[in-house]
């Protein structure tokens, strides 16, 4: 079947500091790739994605790429700001089906002033 | 447009009772999932509902767990009796179901089992 495996956290960082979350994922056939972020009292939001190997997600200053000789799909951002604060999931979607999504366990990020 | 609506945003109850979850859809979304959080573990997917077809229910964890879409609008997610291992946060999500469409979740519902 497929998973999502991504570090768990969490992570703290200061303001201005790279941010890399690792993601890999196992899957049959050709899925689509996402970040999603969750904010403090808020729900899921898309951030990101990629629904071929080679391309780039990106937004709000996160980039991703889709790694298909590595299986993988890190997140990365230059410099983190304090509202970046969030839990993040990485996740993939089966290509030719339903919206049927398997998500990573969430990385929870502090950024600290 | 209005979003994804998930009442209540929290509910606690005791084990053995009954809780009733509810998801509103954006209006004209056909597709409609819900999904689970257990503490510290994945987002995990429950069922998905095609106007008020259950298209996918592989994900629903034993006979206490009851969903339903009648008329195919709002649905609700009904746990009877509740177990504390059903504790967790519940998504509902929704979509047009177009190629490429995007999911838009709504806040989630905490439940407390104690």
């Amino acid at each position: 079947g497929n998973s999502v495996t991504q570090m768990e956290g969490p992570v703290t960082l200061s303001e201005e500091a790279f941010l890399t979350i690792n993601c890999t994922y196992t899957a049959t056939g050709y899925p689509s790739l996402f970040w999603y972020v969750q904010y403090p009292g808020e729900g899921l939001q898309l951030l990101l994605k990629a629904t071929k190997a080679d391309d780039k997600g990106s937004n709000k200053g996160f980039e991703a790429t889709y790694r298909k000789e590595t299986t993988s799909f890190h997140l990365e951002k230059g410099s983190v700001q304090v509202s970046d604060s969030a839990v993040y999931f990485c996740a993939l979607e089966e290509s030719g089906g339903y919206q049927k999504v398997t998500f990573g366990i969430g990385t929870k990020l502090q950024v600290i002033p | 447009e209005a979003g994804v609506t998930q009442f209540p945003s929290h509910s606690v109850i005791e084990k053995g009772q009954t809780v009733t979850l509810r998801c509103d859809p954006i209006s004209g979304h056909d597709n409609l999932y819900w999904y689970r959080r257990v503490m510290g573990k994945e987002i995990k997917f429950l069922l998905h509902f095609v106007k008020e077809s259950k298209q996918d229910e592989s994900g629903m964890p034993n006979n206490r767990f009851l969903a339903e879409r009648t008329g195919g609008t709002y649905s609700t997610l009904k746990v009877q009796p509740a177990e504390l291992e059903d504790s967790g946060v519940y998504f509902c999500a929704s979509s047009t179901g177009r190629r490429n469409s995007p999911l838009h979740f709504g806040n989630g519902t905490r439940l407390t089992v104690t």
